[in-house]
């Protein structure tokens, strides 16, 4: 466990489902992050989080929706994926010095649109 | 963006053998941190260097952060079968937000028994 739990660890969903990622820290940080890593390609940032407000969106798809209802809690609403979307999403935290002190990230959830 | 460079892509090795692999940057990083991601799992860090020219060590793992500030390398020492793995440099780049990370593209370590 590195006090960084993410939910739930596989998802398949159809292109017209709904469905939520959760993450949650036990640490006390106060920003939290959304990557996506595809096969062979680079960790991607989605989305920064610092004190539960939105520092950062990198031109993610509108399909994909944060949401940040405190510093432990991070949610990524999907809905009307595309099978290009199947990939492991991983959330992270970091404390009050950002990421000096470098990032906790969770076990992540692979994710498989069909 | 900022670009890492990381090299090699991949490595087979026996065990026993002993490992290096290297980040390069275009511009100037203020921290170098090295991670391992475990299959189905997430990168968990091993590294972090703070200082121009500093050298770490963790168990068989040693580090350092580059007198140009646009480098970085990670050794392994006498690879055992559970060194198996991908492994990530990133960085906080000068002059960036704190908030962000940088990460290489990965390189892929294979022990063979």
């Amino acid at each position: 466990e590195t006090g960084v739990t993410q939910t739930p660890r596989h998802l398949v969903m159809g292109m017209t489902n709904k469905k939520s990622l959760k993450c949650e820290q036990h640490l006390g940080h106060n920003a939290m992050y959304w990557y996506k890593q595809s096969a062979k390609k680079p960790l991607e940032l989605m989305f920064v989080y610092n004190f539960k407000e939105q520092t950062e969106n990198n031109s993610v798809p509108s399909r994909f929706s944060p949401e940040c209802p405190n510093s432990s809690h991070l949610f990524l609403h999907l809905h009307t994926l595309q099978p290009e979307d199947s990939a492991l999403y991983l959330c992270a935290s970091s404390g009050g010095r950002g990421a000096v002190y470098g990032y906790t990230f969770g076990s992540g959830t692979r994710l498989t649109v069909v | 963006g900022q670009q890492l460079n990381q090299s090699p892509q991949s490595m087979f090795i026996q065990e026993g053998e002993d490992v290096s692999m290297n980040c390069t940057s275009s511009s100037i990083f203020n921290t170098w941190l090295w991670y391992k991601q475990d299959p189905g799992e997430g990168p968990v860090l091993l590294i972090a260097l703070y200082k121009a020219g500093e050298l770490t060590s963790n168990g068989r793992l040693t580090a350092q952060f580059g007198i140009t500030r646009k480098d970085s390398f990670l050794n392994i020492s006498a690879s055992i079968p559970s060194d198996v793995g991908i492994y990530f440099c990133a960085g906080i780049n000068s002059g960036g937000s704190n908030y962000k990370l940088t990460f290489g593209k990965g390189t892929l370590l294979t022990v063979n028994p």
